[in-house]
């Protein structure tokens, strides 16, 4: 079946530490999104990607990175630098990027991130 | 810029009762409006979508008309059950644009 995966779907670390969440998508989906969702808040996004090997920010990037090395993959670090990362992180993906007001966004099951 | 504002939660609402979940847009462009859904603990699914104006979406029972004249995209149900306990989330897309501009969500739960 097509769809996206984001694991793990539960994730722990420690004041200081860096973390990656995976993304990944066997829908040939151009373009992918990463998305933080926090208690009675809309979703914002953190970064996009339209094509291989390029990406943008988002409206709240500081304090994470990603890498679009390949077309169906699209990690998230979530850096030491983000000061309030304990949140709930969803990952899209959608046919083609900026251009038609007509896709929709496909999301994977997301995954939620706590700092201790 | 864009942005959606839908009505605040929580609802609670019986079984078989009518649900109406507004949502209001301000878009700089020609907008595709969206309705999705969010289960306990579980991504977003797309629920329905409008395009143009006067389109009708409808999933599942539930319907939007998008209303360009007011600015709207209402979601609504005649009958709702149990398993339509989630939280919906209004957003739009404009052509020009690479993101979703999402409300800040609507929790219902639906009571037996």
């Amino acid at each position: 079946d097509g769809g996206i995966t984001q694991s793990p779907k539960y994730l722990f670390r420690k004041e200081g530490q860096n973390v990656t969440l995976s993304c990944e998508q066997n829908l040939n989906h151009d373009a992918m999104y990463w998305y933080r969702q926090d208690p009675g808040q809309g979703l914002r996004l953190i970064y996009y990607s339209q094509i291989v090997n390029d990406f943008q920010k988002g409206d709240i990037a500081e304090g994470y990175s990603v890498s679009r090395e390949k077309k169906e993959s699209f990690p998230l670090t979530v850096t030491s630098a983000q000061k309030n990362p304990t949140a709930f992180y969803l990952c899209a993906s959608s046919p083609r990027g900026a251009g038609s007001s007509y896709n929709e966004q496909f999301f994977g099951p997301g995954t939620r991130l706590t700092v201790l | 810029g864009d942005s959606v504002t839908q009505m605040e939660g929580p609802v609670t609402l019986s079984e078989e009762a009518f649900l109406t979940i507004n949502c209001t847009y301000t878009a700089t462009g020609y907008p595709s409006l969206f309705w999705y859904v969010q289960y306990p603990g579980e991504g977003l699914q797309l629920l329905l979508k409008a395009t143009k104006a006067d389109d009708k979406g409808s999933n599942k029972g539930f319907e939007a008309t998008y209303r360009k004249e007011t600015t709207s995209f209402h979601l609504e149900k005649g009958s709702v059950q149990v398993s339509d306990s989630a939280v919906y989330f209004c957003a739009l897309k404009v052509s020009n644009d690479y993101k979703l501009s999402f409300g800040a969500g609507t929790t219902v739960t639906v009571r037996a």
